[in-house]
């Protein structure tokens, strides 16, 4: 089982609309949790970061949130864009070995006019 | 900032030759980067560890011998697939960790297509 999940595994929505995906993380000790953009032949962009004691970290239309105890994480998305359309990774970062990351499995997002 | 670049883009070899690809990070020291390859619909696997002046570290099932990772210097690693088989056809992408503000961030690079014929 992964030790980081993430749903739904595809996702498919209205421009304009908004839209929220999930990450759920076993991963332990924990350093942080970060989201990714990935666009279809490309490698990924950051979107946001997070150590465990933020709780929300927005990146223009991009807000996630994150509950350290329970171990959750959300990415919302507000008024979607055609540009939008891509695959989103949640990553988390293993405490002692900051370079050790968890990748979730992605979310693909498709955003239709 | 924080910007690192894979090249080439794109590479279409003939079975049994070799291809590498260089990952830099262009304004930051990375000691540390990663090789990862991704099969299409599926999430990024990590291949190797790549430390500056010493041995990579290889995943569990990732041949060594077959994809040789070197990191001379601290803004260069590169990963040569060598003997190249059309299994081997796959997207490659590099990370490259930036300690910044308390936080360890791994940027990638652009990725690699692959193709063997």
């Amino acid at each position: 089982k992964n030790q980081v999940e993430q749903s739904p595994q595809s996702l498919i929505i209205l421009e304009g609309k908004n839209c929220t995906l999930q990450c759920n993380y076993t991963v332990s000790p924990f350093s942080n949790l970060r989201w990714y953009k990935q666009d279809t032949g490309r490698g990924p962009v950051s979107l946001t970061i997070m150590t465990f004691s933020e709780n929300t970290k927005s990146n223009g239309r991009y807000t996630a949130t994150l509950d350290a105890d329970t171990k959750q994480s959300s990415l919302h998305i507000t008024a979607s864009q055609l540009s939008d359309s891509a695959s989103y990774i949640c990553v988390v970062t293993k405490g002692t070995n900051a370079g050790k990351s968890t990748f979730g499995d992605g979310t693909t997002l498709t955003v239709k006019p | 900032g924080a910007v690192v670049s894979q090249h080439p883009s794109w590479v279409i070899c003939k079975s049994g030759t070799s291809v590498k690809i260089e990952c830099r990070s262009l304004d930051f020291q990375a000691t540390t980067m990663f090789w990862y390859r991704q099969f299409p619909k599926q999430s990024l696997m990590l291949m190797a560890t790549s430390n500056e002046g010493s041995k990579a570290t290889y995943e569990q099932g990732v041949e060594k011998d077959k994809f040789l990772i070197n990191h001379a210097s601290l803004t260069l690693s590169t990963l040569t697939v060598t003997s190249a088989h059309p299994e081997d056809s796959s997207f490659y992408i590099c990370s490259a960790l930036h300690y910044r503000g308390g936080n360890t961030e791994a940027f990638f690079g652009q990725g690699t297509r692959l193709t063997v014929v």
